[in-house]
């Protein structure tokens, strides 16, 4: 079945650690998406990527990086500049302009 | 700047009982307005997709209705396993890449 997966689904991060966070979607999407959800909140675009090895910064960029080599994968690490890391991770993806973003399944951050 | 108010925060029903959520926007330009379904600890599911006033479309016991600055999502007898989070969220461009500004969310409970 065609899909997102994201990896792992909790995740412990340690006082000046890095740590990264795997999406990989099977659905031949060009556009991929993190977005960060914080309880009653509504979700916040990290960064997104329309084609390979491109990618751009969104509403919160700052303390988190990206990569884009390959179409399938968009990995998200979330550095020690991060002073506030705890949150609901969420990769998407989309065909193009105007199409549905479909989402993970998510992954839980929270420092130890 | 876009934005994305949802009311309202938290709705308890009882089953059977209809009703109405509130998604309102302020955009430069609509180029769409998405509802999803989140369930807890789950990443947000696609619902529906409207781009223009006076669309209406319908899924089981949902309705989504949009105007000119907002949508409802009608609910008619709802059942308990309709107990979920629903995310509003619309449609920007980017540098030609699309972008989802969310609302907040409208927590829902279904009591039977």
């Amino acid at each position: 079945d065609g899909g997102i997966t994201q990896s792992p689904k909790y995740l412990f991060r340690k006082e000046g650690q890095n740590v990264t966070l795997s999406c990989e979607q099977n659905l031949n999407h060009d556009a991929m998406y993190w977005y960060r959800q914080d309880p009653g909140q509504g979700l916040r675009l990290i960064y997104y990527s329309q084609i390979v090895n491109d990618f751009q910064k969104g509403d919160i960029a700052e303390g988190y990086s990206v990569s884009r080599e390959k179409k399938e994968s968009f990995p998200l690490t979330v550095t020690s500049a991060q002073k506030n890391p705890t949150a609901f991770y969420l990769c998407a993806s989309t065909r193009g302009q105007g199409n549905i973003q479909y989402f993970g399944a998510g992954t839980r951050l929270s420092v130890l | 700047e876009d934005q994305v108010t949802q009311s309202p925060e938290a709705l308890r029903l009882q089953e059977g009982e209809s009703s109405s959520l509130n998604c309102s926007y302020t955009v430069s330009g609509l180029r769409g307005l998405f509802w999803y379904r989140q369930d807890p600890g789950k990443g947000p599911e696609f619902l529906f997709t409207l781009y223009s006033a006076g669309e209406e479309k319908e899924k089981e016991r949902l309705k989504a209705t949009l105007t000119k600055k907002e949508s409802f999502l009608h609910i008619t007898a709802p059942k308990p396993e309709d107990s979920a989070t629903y995310l509003c969220a619309v449609q920007d461009l980017i540098q030609g890449a699309q972008k989802l500004v969310f609302g907040q969310g409208t927590r829902l409970t279904i009591n039977p």
